[in-house]
């Protein structure tokens, strides 16, 4: 069975620091995968889109890595601001251009000025 | 449009009430997808359109869930005879289908309550 897992459930740091959320998926042939963030009672935002050739993205503050082999990808934030809080997910997409995400149950970040 | 829409932005209904919920994507996109999210649980994926087909509907839980898209724009999510396990927060997401890149853009999501 494809599983992702997103790993702390929760995590809390305060301004500035610099911090990696996790996410492991169980069949490492991925067709591409996927970082979104979603703030409360609204949709997702997608964040960075790395492709299964790919081994990293950037975006600001936000840098993606992709490590097909050992199934894994880490979703690194620079000088974190209160403004970042939000549930963070990681989706991952087998099966081609025709296949369908499968997501983690996300990470909640809060950043405390 | 200039992002995903959907409604009603909340839905309280009674068991056994049918529902229908509402996705207008950007303008353009030819992939529309539908996932849910219920509490403490992660993003469950439903249907996926290409155009007004529905190439997978793998993801459906019941026969009570049925979509539609038609004109290859707007699309509605029908529940019939709602239960309490349906209520969660049912997410809409278009895309361009361009092939390689297929970055997908949600909606805000209708929050079902089934009381």
């Amino acid at each position: 069975k494809q599983e992702v897992t997103q790993i702390p459930a929760a995590l809390s740091v305060p301004e500035g620091e610099n911090l990696v959320l996790n996410c492991s998926f169980t069949d490492s042939a991925i067709y591409n995968l996927q970082w979104f963030r979603q703030d409360p009672g609204k949709g997702l935002t997608s964040l960075l889109l790395i492709q299964s050739s790919q081994r990293e993205q950037t975006s600001g503050r936000l840098n993606a890595s992709l490590d097909k082999s050992s199934g894994r990808s880490t979703l690194y934030i620079a000088a974190s601001q209160p403004g970042d809080s939000a549930t963070y997910l990681c989706a991952v997409r087998y099966g081609g251009s025709q296949g369908n995400l499968i997501f983690g149950k996300g990470t909640k970040l809060s950043v405390k000025p | 449009g200039a992002g995903v829409s959907q409604s009603p932005s909340n839905k309280v209904t009674e068991k056994g009430k049918d529902v229908e919920l509402r996705c207008d994507p950007i303008s353009g996109h030819t992939a529309l997808y539908w996932y849910r999210q219920s509490l403490g649980q992660g993003l469950e994926f439903l249907i996926y359109f290409q155009g007004n087909s529905a190439p997978d509907k793998s993801g459906l839980p019941s026969d009570r869930f049925s979509a539609e898209r038609t004109g290859g724009s707007v699309s509605t999510l029908t529940i019939q005879r709602t239960q309490q396990e349906d209520s969660a927060v049912y997410l809409c997401a278009s895309s361009l289908r361009s092939g390689f890149t297929d970055t997908q853009y949600f909606g805000p999501g209708t929050r079902l309550t089934v009381l």
